[in-house]
C-alpha cells in the first residue's frame, strides 16, 4: 500500500527542547515536502526536497530544519521549540508536472504543541 | 496576500444534492489545479486534478469545472453522500520560471457536511 508514514502522531515538548518529527514513504518518490496547518491559514509550505541532498526554503521555514539523505525519508527540525510553532504537522511526497513537482501523498500529520 | 481564494468556508448538503466548491486566482503562472479530501485526523489526500488547457475533468462523482478567462475553478460533488462529508481543500501550482520546482497555493478549506 503507497503511503506516507509520520511518527509521532501526537508530541507535547517543551520550549527549546529539540525535536524531530520523521517521514517515510514507500513510493520511491523523488519530490516530498513539509506543511503545516493552522486554523484559518490553511496549509502552508515549510521545507521541499527534490532529491537526495536537495532541499530548499518553502513559504514559512524559520526555525525548522530538513534533511535528505535517503530517498524514502525526510525529517523534520526543530532545534529550539517555540510555541508559535504549536501546529499540525503534514508531510507529503509526489510526483514531476514537467514544470515542477507537486504532492500526491500525505501522511497523517503530527499534532505538535509546545508549551 | 491570498493567491488562492476559496468559497464557502462551510457547506451543509443534503443527501443525493450537488456540492459545490468555488475558488479563485490572480497569477497566470499557475499551472495545474488539484482539489484534495481532508477526513478528521487523517492527512489530506488528492482527489482529482486538471490542466489550464482543459475546461472540465470528470472521475466518477467528482467534476473539476475551469474557467481560464476567469480564473476560476470550481468542484462539483454529484449525488452527495454522508461519506462525502469532508474538508476539501483547492490549491494551485505555481510554476517557478527561475527555476524548475514552484509551489503549491493551497485555499483555505471549505468544510462539507452532507446531511442523510
Amino acid at each position: 500500500e503507497a503511503q506516507v508514514t509520520q511518527n509521532p502522531r501526537y508530541l507535547i515538548t517543551v520550549t527549546g527542547k529539540k525535536l524531530t518529527v520523521t517521514c517515510s514513504q514507500n513510493m520511491n518518490h523523488e519530490y516530498m515536502s513539509w506543511y503545516r496547518q493552522d486554523p484559518g491559514l490553511g496549509l502552508r509550505q515549510i521545507y521541499y526536497s527534490m532529491n537526495v541532498e536537495v532541499t530548499d526554503k518553502g513559504d514559512v521555514p524559520e526555525g525548522y530544519k530538513v534533511s535528505r539523505k535517503e530517498k524514502r525519508n525526510f525529517p523534520l527540525i526543530l532545534e529550539s521549540p517555540s510555541p508559535n510553532q504549536t501546529s499540525l504537522y503534514f508531510c507529503a511526497s509526489g510526483f514531476s508536472l514537467g514544470t515542477g513537482n507537486t504532492e500526491a501523498f500525505f501522511g497523517q500529520g503530527t499534532r505538535l504543541t509546545v508549551v | 496576500q491570498q493567491q488562492v481564494k476559496q468559497s464557502p468556508q462551510s457547506l451543509i448538503v443534503q443527501k443525493g444534492g450537488i456540492s459545490i466548491i468555488n475558488c479563485a486566482y490572480e497569477n497566470t503562472a499557475f499551472d495545474y489545479f488539484p482539489w484534495y479530501q481532508q477526513f478528521p485526523g487523517k492527512g489530506p489526500a488528492l482527489l482529482i486534478a486538471i490542466r489550464p488547457d482543459v475546461s472540465e475533468k470528470k472521475e466518477g462523482r467528482f467534476t473539476i469545472s475551469f474557467n481560464k478567462s476567469a480564473k476560476q475553478f470550481s468542484l462539483h460533488i454529484m449525488d452527495s453522500q454522508p461519506g462525502d462529508s469532508a474538508t476539501y481543500f483547492c490549491a494551485a501550482h505555481k510554476r517557478d520560471y527561475g527555476g524548475s520546482q514552484g509551489n503549491l497555493i493551497f485555499g483555505k478549506g471549505t468544510k462539507l457536511s452532507v446531511k442523510p
